[in-house]
């Protein structure tokens, strides 16, 4: 069983619509949680960076963590065509390595 | 100005011979990686260089060989190349353990092709 589960997708939505990207997590000493946004042939960047459990928001995006359901998501809203990406989450335990779930493809349809 | 650059951008090979990746960071980064993305997207870490020293090893044939000569460089050589080498690495660096580490800056990937 993966440490970190991301549905693949992929996921296709029209311009303006709320996207909801989720990920799952087995190891409990996960404190750190990042969603990094990957353009066709580019690396990831990062986009939201989270410190164990809540809510963060910036801009159109936000990112929540909840720690007893070891699940975490990245909301967009008023979804753009440029938000068109694959969307990778990814996690640490203090002092390790990063976990990097597999990735969702998102496409927002004008 | 290119924060984390690698060269070269696309590498198309014969099974069975060497090459090389070259990375630079200018963002003054302490620490180096070197991930390998597979078709499906999926990101693994290979090797990571702290100020020149090697901390993370993964488990990867000893074929690859990353090498550090300063903090801004680091590179991956690898001998004897197979078809199941074939995927996208990726250079990433970070400030450094204990310094927002997680916050990875990425290049832009060089898609290697063994044929």
């Amino acid at each position: 069983q993966k440490e970190v589960e991301q549905d693949p997708g992929p996921l296709s939505v029209p311009e303006g619509a709320i996207v909801s990207l989720n990920c799952t997590y087995s190891n409990s000493a996960f404190q750190y949680f990042m969603w990094y946004r990957q353009y066709s042939r580019k690396g990831p960047e990062l986009l939201m960076y989270t410190y164990s459990s809540g809510n963060k928001e910036d801009g159109r995006f936000t990112a929540q963590v909840d720690k007893s359901s070891k699940y975490i998501s990245l909301f967009i809203r008023d979804s753009q065509p440029s938000d068109s990406a694959t969307y990778l989450c990814a996690m640490s335990a203090s002092g390790s390595r990063l976990t990097f779930g597999e990735g969702t493809q998102l496409t927002v349809n004008p | 100005d290119t924060a984390v650059s690698q060269t070269p951008k696309y590498l198309v090979t014969q099974m069975g011979n060497d090459k090389s990746i070259k990375c630079e960071q200018n963002l003054g980064h302490d620490t180096m990686y070197w991930y390998k993305q597979d078709s499906k997207k999926f990101l693994k870490i290979m090797f990571s260089y702290n100020n020149k020293e090697l901390i993370i090893n993964e488990t990867v044939p000893n074929r690859f060989s990353p090498k550090s000569p300063d903090k801004a460089h680091l590179n991956l050589h690898i001998n004897s190349l197979e078809l199941g080498d074939s995927a996208v690495y990726f250079c990433a660096s970070s400030q450094g353990w204990g310094k927002d580490y997680e916050k990875l800056f990425f290049g832009s990937g060089t898609q290697l092709s063994v044929l």
